[in-house]
């Protein structure tokens, strides 16, 4: 198993301001993903982040909007740049093994106001 | 493409009563399946998976889960229901390198 730290678990935010979530794993992983879960709805995948490299974004998000740092093999931030009150969301952090089993992170709960 | 569907938002349940928790998934090839609940103001917990072998796989908590290859289904059942199942749980599917999630069912367990 992984144990994911994620922090802050939980935000209010100004709209136009942004916001940097860090998670760190207790094990270094290849692949950390980044999920969001909007109010009522199930998980989107937003971006798969690799150490080294640049984050691989799926269909609808974007890197100015959701720029990700993978400085080492335990830890990735994210940041939700110029937000919205459509933003409002739990992010969550996520690795998996390589049956892709996924470990989660407690998430971090944001509200724009 | 990787999909899972969860045709029911919302599931009641009797508490000792068994529950049943519905997937269905679409593939290209040998799929690998998972249940994940999310308890309030919590993080998703894995409860189970498929990946080969047996069709009945066991999980935490005392669920289990059935995969039916014909149906393409993957449902979670639990023999008798507990008022602390009372969650919301999510079907996945492996795609390439990412899981894929059903839109969550809320399970509710009257006591």
């Amino acid at each position: 198993s992984a144990v994911i730290s994620q922090k802050p678990s939980r935000d209010i935010c100004q709209r136009g301001t942004s916001l940097t979530i860090q998670c760190q794993v207790d094990s270094q992983v290849t692949m950390m993903f980044w999920y969001r879960q909007q109010p009522g709805q199930s998980l989107t995948l937003i971006a798969t982040a690799n150490q080294g490299s640049e984050a691989t974004y799926e269909s609808g998000f974007v890197i100015d909007k959701f720029p990700i740092s993978r400085p080492n093999l335990t830890f990735s931030t994210l940041t939700v740049s110029n937000m919205s009150p459509e933003d409002s969301s739990i992010y969550l952090c996520s690795v998996h093994r390589e049956d892709n089993e996924a470990f989660f992170g407690q998430g971090t709960r944001l509200t724009v106001v | 493409a990787q999909s899972v569907a969860q045709p029911e938002d919302q599931v009641n349940v009797a508490e000792g009563n068994p529950l049943t928790v519905k997937c269905t998934y679409s593939v290209s090839g040998n799929p690998y399946l998972f249940w994940y609940v999310q308890y309030p103001n919590r993080g998703l917990q894995f409860l189970l998976k498929y990946i080969t072998g047996d069709n009945l796989v066991k999980g935490s908590y005392g669920f289990e889960a059935e995969f039916n290859k014909s149906q393409t289904s993957f449902h979670l059942k639990k023999p008798s229901a507990l008022v602390s199942d009372s969650a919301l749980y999510f079907c996945g599917v492996t795609g390439a390198n990412n899981l894929f999630f059903g839109t969550g069912t809320r399970l509710t367990v009257i006591p």
